[in-house]
């Protein structure tokens, strides 16, 4: 079965840092994996997505993401943090079966 | 264009009641989700509708759960004899076609649910 865990439920920033969201991966089959962003009463909205076309996925808001099968992860990151940064990620994967599961979720917050 | 809809976005009901929560996909989206939300907890699955049929059920925690979606658009999440953990953010999403690498989900705001 498919599963996705999110290392640190809380992550800290300074504003204009590196951010660095962890995502390791469980599956069976080649996986299809998901970040979502989850801002304060609102619902998930998807960043990226890694399909098998290239290993270093690109997504908006400068965020990106690198599928590293030897170490089952998928790390997301973004060279300068930003004050509207802070929200909530969510790493997913595609089950096979209709769902998607999701990891637990980080919290980000960036410091000014 | 019109995202995907809940209402309503705030719903406190006692112990023992019944609450419907409904849902308006993008217009042209086939399948249709609800995830279940707690606090501190990722979007846990509930059930998959793929046009008006529930496709997979196999999330919905117990027979006081059902959900429909009569004609293959609104659907509305159904829960009777509500308890206190059954407190929780319910998320619909929907995709065009059935999930996939090609078809991502599309959330709503969510209905936020607090049983007293």
């Amino acid at each position: 079965a498919q599963s996705v865990t999110q290392l640190g439920s809380h992550v800290s920033v300074s504003e204009r840092a590196l951010v660095l969201l962890r995502c390791n991966y469980s599956s069976s089959v080649p996986p299809y994996l998901f970040w979502y962003v989850q801002y304060p009463n609102q619902g998930l909205q998807l960043l990226l997505k890694y399909t098998s076309a290239a290993t270093l996925v690109k997504g908006i808001n400068g965020f990106e993401a690198e599928f590293k099968k030897s170490e089952t992860s998928f790390h997301l990151t973004k060279p300068s943090a930003h004050m509207s940064d802070a929200a909530e990620y969510f790493c997913a994967v595609y089950s096979g079966t209709y769902k998607y599961i999701f990891g637990t979720g980080t919290r980000l917050k960036v410091l000014a | 264009g019109a995202g995907v809809s809940q209402t309503p976005s705030n719903k406190v009901t006692e112990k023992g009641k019944y609450v419907e929560l409904r849902c308006d996909p993008i217009s042209g989206h086939t399948a249709l989700y609800w995830y279940r939300q707690s606090l501190g907890q990722g979007p846990e699955f509930l059930i998959y509708f793929q046009g008006t049929g529930a496709a997979d059920d196999s999330g919905l925690p117990n027979d006081r759960f059902f959900a429909v979606r009569p004609e293959g658009s609104v659907s509305t999440l159904k829960i009777q004899r509500t308890e206190r953990g059954d407190s929780a953010v319910y998320l619909c999403a929907s995709s065009l076609r059935g999930a996939g690498e090609d078809s991502p989900l599309h959330f709503g705001n969510g209905t936020r649910l607090t049983v007293t």
